[in-house]
């Protein structure tokens, strides 16, 4: 069935250090991909999202990777700071014009000062 | 300001019972989203609307109901037929379509 997974549940990074956040997908139909920051007790926040004729998507600090060929999507945070301490999910639209996302585990970022 | 906002944050009920979350948005957002997160785990769809009047089991409909009388409100009722309620229920609003969900700020349920 449909899955999105995230390769590990925990990654652990120094304060001024590149993250990496990986996700697996195995819908190769999904045109929408999306990573949400969920700090504890909180609802998920935006960060970044790309459509599937994109490769690679800027913003400030974060810079999203998409690769159909392995169905692979990653989400790159230039000089983490603290305050990026989180759980990261991934999600994918595979469902068309209904706006479903379907979420991965999430990944744990523990920023260490 | 636009949002959605979820009430309460947090809910008691006893087993047996029924009991409503309420989920509100002023976003004028044609689609709405209920989505349960367990602890450790990522979100999983239990309903969603895409227009007034008109809603779609998600995942894991069973033990659960919604209506959407207005586009801005979506509430769900946990029924006592759902086993395991004791979770983070979130709720999300989009324009519809693939694009971007904007999430309140959850309501956590417990079951005592």
């Amino acid at each position: 069935g449909e899955s999105v997974g995230l390769h590990l549940p925990t990654l652990s990074v120094q304060e001024g250090d590149n993250s990496i956040i990986n996700c697996a997908y195995s819908n190769s139909a999904s045109d929408y991909f999306i990573w949400y920051k969920q700090e504890s007790g909180k609802g998920p926040q935006f960060i970044i999202d790309i459509r599937s004729n994109m490769d690679k998507r800027q913003g400030q600090r974060v810079t999203v990777l998409l690769n159909k060929t392995v169905k692979h999507l990653s989400l790159q945070i230039a000089a983490t700071q603290p305050g990026d301490s989180a759980v990261y999910f991934c999600a994918e639209n595979s469902s068309g014009n209904t706006g479903k996302l379907i979420f991965g585990q999430g990944t744990t970022l523990q920023v260490k000062p | 300001d636009g949002g959605i906002t979820q009430s309460p944050k947090y809910l008691f009920r006893k087993e047996g019972q029924n009991v409503t979350l309420s989920c509100e948005q002023n976003l004028n957002h044609d689609a709405m989203y209920w989505y349960r997160q367990d602890p450790g785990q990522g979100l999983r769809l239990i309903y969603y609307s895409q227009i007034v009047n008109d809603f779609q089991k998600g995942d894991i409909a069973e033990g659960y109901s919604v209506s959407r009388e207005k586009k801005e409100s979506f509430p769900l009722t946990v029924t006592s037929a759902q086993k395991n309620p004791t979770a983070f229920y979130l709720c999300a609003s989009s324009i519809g379509g693939p694009t971007e969900a904007f999430f309140g700020q959850g309501t956590r349920l417990t079951v005592v």
